[in-house]
């Protein structure tokens, strides 16, 4: 099956501090990549939604300026969360989608613990 | 506002014993139906799909249900595995868009 890879697994930094983490489709051509954010014993909650090389539509509640999404290939998007502190402290998992819209299935990365001090 | 409600909860159950989580949804139009595995700081793992016209899937020792009538689906696990300890998620996808609706999960526990 299709291969989502996400970087880095856990993460740690300082309060105030950005931190970037990679998702990136290995075999297959994704246009459209999603960003999840998943608290202890509870459901993944949708943050935003990106297509290749055009802004990517947020979640309501979830702040653009704080959570900065690029999507600028086929096969990469990133998030960064900017001036991070410790209520951003979660579990982030990205999904990407295949390109032939009969095959919309969305594939998991292994998500990325972030802990913020 | 689209749901996806499982049940239970969680679950303990002891290893090779068999067990059914269930998922109920109100989504609508419907699309398909996924349950995925989760283990602990891992990202979901698929393990069925379902279209509205399918009533039964499987995938080794899981089969996954669908009533698309009654908008239910469960999952059966035969002679679990303590590696089967993990959290099943429900997930349902409607006609527009790529949204997906989560349910909270079923958290596994097998023991030996």
């Amino acid at each position: 099956g299709a291969v989502v890879s996400q970087h880095p697994s856990w993460v740690i930094c300082k309060s105030g501090t950005s931190v970037k983490i990679e998702c990136r489709s290995l075999d297959f051509q994704a246009t459209t990549m999603f960003w999840y954010r998943q608290f202890p014993k509870q459901s993944l909650m949708l943050m935003a939604t990106s297509n290749e090389g055009s802004k990517a539509t947020y979640e309501q509640g979830v702040e653009k300026d704080k959570f900065l999404i690029n999507h600028a290939s086929l096969t990469l998007s990133t998030l960064t969360v900017t001036s991070a502190h410790p209520e951003d402290s979660s579990f982030y998992i990205c999904s990407a989608s295949e390109m032939t819209v009969a095959k919309n299935i969305q594939y998991f990365g292994a998500g990325t613990r972030l802990s913020v001090l | 506002k689209n749901q996806v409600e499982q049940s239970p909860q969680s679950l303990i159950i002891l290893e090779g014993k068999n067990c059914t989580l269930q998922c109920n949804y109100t989504v609508s139009p419907f699309s398909n139906l996924r349950w995925y595995k989760q283990d602990t700081g891992r990202g979901p793992v698929s393990l069925t799909i379902m279209t509205f016209s399918e009533n039964t899937k499987s995938n080794g020792r899981y089969t996954a249900t669908l009533d698309a009538d009654t908008k239910q689906s469960s999952l059966h696990i035969t002679a679990s595995q303590l590696s089967d300890s993990a959290s099943y998620i429900c997930v349902v996808r409607g006609n527009s868009g790529y949204a997906l609706n989560f349910g909270k999960g079923t958290s596994l526990l097998v023991t030996p």
